[in-house]
């Protein structure tokens, strides 16, 4: 699976639309790029995913540059309870599904 | 209703003694997965199971051992716990292993202390 790089931190203000960053230079023709979210104590849960189309669906846009190497994840409208680490992930057709979950980014979002 | 729920929430023990852990998915999903949550928040898979054959093991040590009755069940046994194994194990699952379309569901996680 290709390796994602991510910041390792970022802030928004509530209401307002937060965007994270995430580069997959290495990533093959046939990987999808997948969201995943971590908030404190549960477990991940998934957001998004696309191939090279822009996603949208009722919790974020997912926006894949033309040539794939990097992705943005934005939620329009950010509300305290989107605090949560986020990972964006690659993943490989026929891999019995197997995730690999960066460090990711840790979105905060303040009042 | 629960998606994919787990068994205990939260399990304290000591050294040396042998564990389990439930999962069960109501999603009618063929693939199970155990995952592992260290302390450094890295979240690191340790099985895969498709319609109750293993199809990832990593590099685990054979103190654990997971074991699947049917698809909608796939349980982890440890053995011999070690200190290293305290963690936050989070079950998940999937429609199907062999296509990356397909997206995981997760438990609610397991936090593991061994004293």
């Amino acid at each position: 699976d290709a390796k994602t790089t991510q910041p390792p931190s970022m802030d928004c203000a509530e209401g307002r639309a937060a965007n994270l960053p995430c580069n997959h230079s290495t990533i093959s023709g046939n990987e999808y790029v997948y969201w995943y979210r971590q908030i404190h104590s549960q477990g991940p849960q998934y957001i998004i995913h696309g191939l090279k189309n822009n996603e949208t669906n009722e919790m974020a846009s997912l926006i894949i540059t033309e040539d794939r190497k990097s992705s943005t994840l934005i939620l329009p409208h950010a509300t305290l309870r989107d605090t949560a680490v986020y990972y964006c992930i690659v993943r490989v057709l026929n891999n019995a599904g197997k995730s690999t979950f960066g460090d990711g980014t840790t979105l905060t979002v303040k009042p | 209703d629960t998606a994919v729920s787990q068994t205990p929430k939260y399990l304290v023990t000591q050294m040396g003694n042998d564990k389990s852990i439930k999962c069960e998915q109501n999603l009618g999903h063929d693939t199970m997965y155990w995952y592992k949550q260290d302390s450094k928040k890295f979240l690191k898979i340790m099985f895969s199971y498709n319609n109750k054959e293993l199809i990832i093991n990593e590099t685990v040590p054979n103190r654990f051992s997971p074991k699947s009755p049917d698809k909608a069940h796939l349980n982890l046994h440890i053995n011999s716990l070690e200190l290293g194994d305290s963690a936050v194990y989070f079950c998940a699952s999937s429609i199907s292993g062999g296509s990356s379309t397909d997206t995981q569901y997760f438990g609610p996680g397991t936090r593991l202390t061994v004293l």
